[in-house]
C-alpha cells in the first residue's frame, strides 16, 4: 500500500479561526513533508520531519505550526491565517532520508481562507 | 544548488502522436532526476526517476525519459499521447539537503482528439 491519506479534503476558514489538517502513511516511511502549491506553480516545501524530528523548516510564518506525533501522523496547525495562504496543501513521506527516495504523496487539503 | 528548467509551460498534442516534455538540469553533482505528474485537483504521482542506474528509464502509463549528461537534460516521451495523458507534468530534482525536491514550474500538457 503506497498511499498517503490527507484530510480534510476542502476546508474553508475565516482569518481569525484555528484549524488542522491532517497526514496520514502506512508505509513505515521515516520522513514526512508539507508543501504548499498555489495554482498552477510547483509545489513549494515548508517542513520536513524525519524520525518524528523537525529537521527543515523553509522559513514559513508561525501562524503555520506542524505536528508530529507519531511516524505515521503528521499534522498542520493553522492559526491567523491570510487570504494569499489559500492554496493545494500537500504532504508526503519517503522510506528514509535518501536522495533517490521516492516521494509518496497525497490527494493534498484544498484551503480557502476568507 | 541543483535545479532544473521545464521548457515549455504549455505542450498541446494531438491523441496518437508523440509526446515530448522538456527538462534540463543545473547540477555540480550527479542528480538524481524525477517526473511527476499531477492530475487536476490531485496530489502528485511519480511517472519515473533517474537515479544513475541506467541511461534510459521506463515509468508509469508508457513513459520513459533519457539522462543525456552531455545535454544535462532528462527530457520525458511517450509514443503516443491519450487523452487521458492531459495533466500538469513536473520534473524535479533532489536538493542539496537530501530530503526536499527542487521542482521546475511545470508543463501543462494538452491532448487533442
Amino acid at each position: 500500500d503506497t498511499e498517503v491519506t490527507q484530510t480534510p479534503k476542502h476546508l474553508v476558514m475565516g482569518m481569525t479561526n484555528k484549524k488542522s489538517l491532517k497526514c496520514e502513511q502506512h508505509m513505515g516511511h521515516r520522513a514526512m513533508y508539507w508543501y504548499k502549491q498555489k495554482a498552477k506553480k510547483p509545489p513549494e516545501l515548508m517542513f520536513v520531519y524525519s524520525y518524528e524530528k523537525l529537521s527543515i523548516n523553509e522559513s514559513v510564518p508561525s501562524r503555520f505550526s506542524p505536528e508530529c506525533p507519531n511516524s505515521s501522523l503528521l499534522n498542520l496547525h493553522l492559526h491567523a491565517l491570510q487570504p494569499e495562504d489559500s492554496a493545494l496543501y500537500l504532504c508526503a513521506s519517503t522510506v528514509g532520508e535518501g536522495f533517490t527516495d521516492t516521494q509518496y504523496f497525497g490527494p493534498g487539503t484544498r484551503l480557502t481562507v476568507l | 544548488a541543483q535545479s532544473v528548467t521545464q521548457l515549455g509551460s504549455h505542450v498541446s498534442v494531438s491523441e496518437g502522436a508523440l509526446v515530448l516534455l522538456r527538462c534540463n538540469y543545473s547540477s555540480s553533482v550527479p542528480p538524481y532526476l524525477f517526473w511527476y505528474v499531477q492530475y487536476p485537483n490531485q496530489g502528485l504521482q511519480l511517472l519515473l526517476k533517474y537515479t544513475s542506474a541506467a541511461t534510459l528509464v521506463k515509468g508509469i502509463n508508457g513513459f520513459e525519459a533519457e539522462f543525456k549528461k552531455s545535454e544535462t537534460s532528462f527530457h520525458l516521451t511517450k509514443p503516443s499521447a491519450h487523452m487521458s495523458d492531459a495533466a500538469e507534468y513536473f520534473c524535479a530534482v533532489n536538493s542539496n539537503s537530501g530530503y526536499a525536491l527542487n521542482f521546475g514550474k511545470g508543463t501543462s500538457l494538452l491532448v487533442t482528439p
